[in-house]
């Protein structure tokens, strides 16, 4: 199993462009969700959902978007990137009540 | 907000000595896991302990878990300098499964 995949690993925006960030797992969860991590902080989290077809929102969703139709895939959206978006981005599965796998993290820059 | 508060921030120690953070949380839990997570990498699953249970071990790991109070801790024991990270505690809530909430971290550093 490759577990939780993100690409890609570095990106640089320039304000006001949008890109999606791209997440899958191969471990059947139907747990998926997207956090963010500042420098010195722990993560927060963007969206998540529950199922394919299901999705809410977490603590920081403004400027993102998601959506969710196969279990596999969870990509998320920037649609119109601000400096205040420059984090390091992270993807996570599981089953329910169940241990969280995280990708490796995209590191994204926007200037 | 965050839910888990970790103490202390930094914790240097030498190789051979013991490593003691604490997690403070604010809302009842369905678990708590705990994270460790290398400059500039991802997160490594340590360990998840429920709400039921009050102590899990794994390896040189020992977690505990006091709901009465809403505190867990960790104990790495004989630490070795491959355990300098930032250790994170992250719960679970009840009625908000899978929606982790993070503290800011334990910074370990580990000298030889």
């Amino acid at each position: 199993n490759a577990g939780v995949t993100q690409t890609p690993k570095f990106q640089v925006l320039k304000t006001g462009q949008s890109m999606t960030l791209q997440c899958a797992q191969d471990m059947n969860h139907e747990y998926m969700s997207w956090y963010r991590q500042d420098p010195g902080m722990g993560l927060r989290l963007i969206h998540y959902s529950v199922g394919a077809g299901i999705t809410d929102q977490g603590e920081v969703p403004n400027g993102y978007n998601v959506s969710r139709s196969t279990t596999e895939d969870f990509p998320l959206r920037l649609l119109s990137a601000a400096p205040s978006q420059t984090s390091v981005y992270f993807c996570a599965s599981s089953l329910r009540g169940d241990t969280q796998y995280f990708g490796p993290g995209t590191r994204l820059t926007v200037l | 907000s965050q839910q888990g508060e970790e103490d202390p921030q930094a914790l240097s120690i030498q190789e051979g000595e013991n490593a003691t953070m604490n997690c403070s949380y604010k809302t009842s839990i369905n678990n708590l896991q705990w994270y460790r997570q290398n400059s500039g990498r991802g997160l490594v699953h340590l360990i998840l302990i429920r709400s039921n249970e009050r102590e899990k071990h794994s390896g040189r790991l020992r977690v505990t878990l006091d709901t009465s109070k809403k505190s867990s801790s960790l104990l790495i024991t004989a630490s070795r300098a491959a355990d300098t990270a930032s250790y994170f505690c992250a719960t679970d809530a009840v009625l908000s499964w899978g929606k982790l909430q993070f503290g800011a971290g334990t910074q370990v550093v580990v000298t030889p």
